[in-house]
């Protein structure tokens, strides 16, 4: 069974602040990491898919980094706004493996 | 245009009742999925198919069995539902063979309730 953790569990922060939060997962044989935005009441939608080790990913305010020797992401976001709320996701993939294994989510909400 | 769809969206059924949930994708996608959420709002596989041909089956009941009549389309029907099986079901596609190295597109979610 992979272990994949996420925390914090859940953050508020005001409308302004930036904020991160931190994906944990196996070192030892990686193959990919995959970032997902699940807004409430909608489905999961893909932000990035990171697979080399130092590898920097941006989409407009979001951002994320990736460490495989030491087993985690980074996912950022700068001058976090309201429509920013929602759970944040990463899975990641093994080596050999075929299937994403998702961690339980940072639940983010965003506050005027 | 909805990328990827599921029907219905609500299922409300008695508990040793028979149903299926449907799923498609225009996104000309070779795989797809079916994930479970969880009570704690866990996302776990249960199935992939690969271009018609099953490539992941977890460790998922029997009364769950997927069927996929082309490679837009993945089905899933469960017998004899139970309590347990209460849950929001999302299909998924991606266009890659193990669907690892592309991102995946998930559907809107089917709540299936189990009285």
């Amino acid at each position: 069974i992979l272990n994949v953790e996420q925390s914090p569990q859940s953050l508020h922060v005001q409308e302004g602040d930036s904020t991160n939060f931190t994906c944990s997962f196996p070192s030892s044989n990686f193959y990919a990491l995959h970032w997902y935005r699940w807004e409430t009441a909608k489905s999961p939608e893909a932000l990035f898919v990171m697979t080399l080790n130092g590898d920097e990913k941006k989409k407009g305010r979001i951002s994320a980094t990736l460490n495989t020797k030491e087993g985690y992401s980074y996912l950022y976001i700068k001058g976090s706004q309201p429509e920013d709320s929602a759970t944040y996701l990463c899975a990641f993939i093994p080596g050999g493996g075929n299937k994403l294994t998702f961690g339980t989510g940072t639940q983010l909400k965003v506050e005027l | 245009d909805t990328a990827v769809s599921q029907t219905p969206k609500y299922l409300v059924t008695q508990m040793g009742n028979d149903k299926s949930i449907k799923c498609e994708q225009n996104l000309g996608h070779d795989t797809m999925y079916w994930y479970k959420q969880d009570s704690k709002k866990f996302l776990k596989i249960m199935f992939s198919y690969n271009n018609k041909e099953l490539i992941i089956n977890e460790t998922v009941p029997n009364r769950f069995s997927p069927k996929s009549p082309d490679k837009a389309h993945l089905n899933l029907h469960i017998n004899s539902l139970e309590l347990g099986d209460s849950a929001v079901y999302f299909c998924a596609s991606s266009q890659d063979t193990f669907g690892t190295y592309n991102e995946q597109f998930f559907g809107p979610g089917t709540r299936l309730t189990v009285l």
